[in-house]
């Protein structure tokens, strides 16, 4: 498959347990982010997002929290499965027109 | 089914060979966006376009060339390859909502090598 990443984080985690990936962003003007997962040898897929006025958005299994104050962001995947296993980006958008992203980090799960 | 394409998968070239990578949508999203992978630096934006005949340069535009002829097709043209341009190339596309961005949804990639 495609090299993502030579030296991404990585977090390993039991299958059936919770994973938390975390996103440090930049600019505290930015007011929109999304959660990219990108398995090997495919696109980034879209997770899920949450704008600025929120803290909290809660998907299938995935919950997004946004810490504006210290300008973090983290993915929560509840029952983590095989198919999760992935490198997870965050990204954010400063209601220009362009997404930075984050370095990403690597997501593997132990059966 | 709704989706990103891109072409070619795979290229490999030369040094100083002009290529074009094509992206189509099937969507009818207005914005289109060219990123670069690369090992230890994530993704980088390399053009982006607004709409048809509307286009503006990402943070790593330099060596490349796109054009926005068409809502549904947004090339991705290299008129003189060089080998730091070696790379995974990713378009994306996604429609505007209320004046701001929503997801933008990938294409598979090309990985390019340029010798």
């Amino acid at each position: 498959g495609e090299s993502v990443g030579l030296h991404l984080p990585t977090l390993s985690v039991q299958e059936g347990d919770n994973s938390i990936i975390n996103c440090a962003y930049s600019n505290s003007a930015s007011d929109y982010f999304i959660w990219y997962k990108q398995e090997s040898g495919k696109g980034p897929q879209f997770i899920i997002d949450i704008r600025s006025n929120m803290d909290k958005r809660q998907g299938q299994r995935v919950t997004v929290l946004l810490n504006k104050t210290v300008k973090h962001l983290s993915l929560q995947i509840a029952a983590t499965q095989p198919g999760d296993s992935a490198v997870y980006f965050c990204a954010e958008n400063n209601a220009g027109n362009m997404l930075t992203f984050g370095g990403g980090t690597r997501l593997m799960v132990k059966p | 089914e709704a989706q990103v394409t891109q072409n070619p998968r795979y290229l490999i070239t030369v040094t100083g060979k002009k290529l074009t990578v094509t992206c189509s949508q099937n969507m009818n999203h207005e914005y289109m966006s060219w990123y670069r992978q690369d090992p230890g630096l994530g993704l980088r934006q390399i053009y982006y376009s607004m709409n048809v005949e509307v286009t503006d340069k990402g943070d790593v535009p330099e060596g490349y060339k796109v054009s926005r002829k068409e809502k549904r097709n947004f090339p991705l043209i290299l008129e003189s390859p060089s080998p730091n341009q070696t790379s995974l190339y990713f378009c994306a596309s996604s429609s505007r909502w209320r004046g701001q961005q929503e997801t933008q949804y990938f294409g598979p990639g090309t990985r390019l090598l340029v010798l």
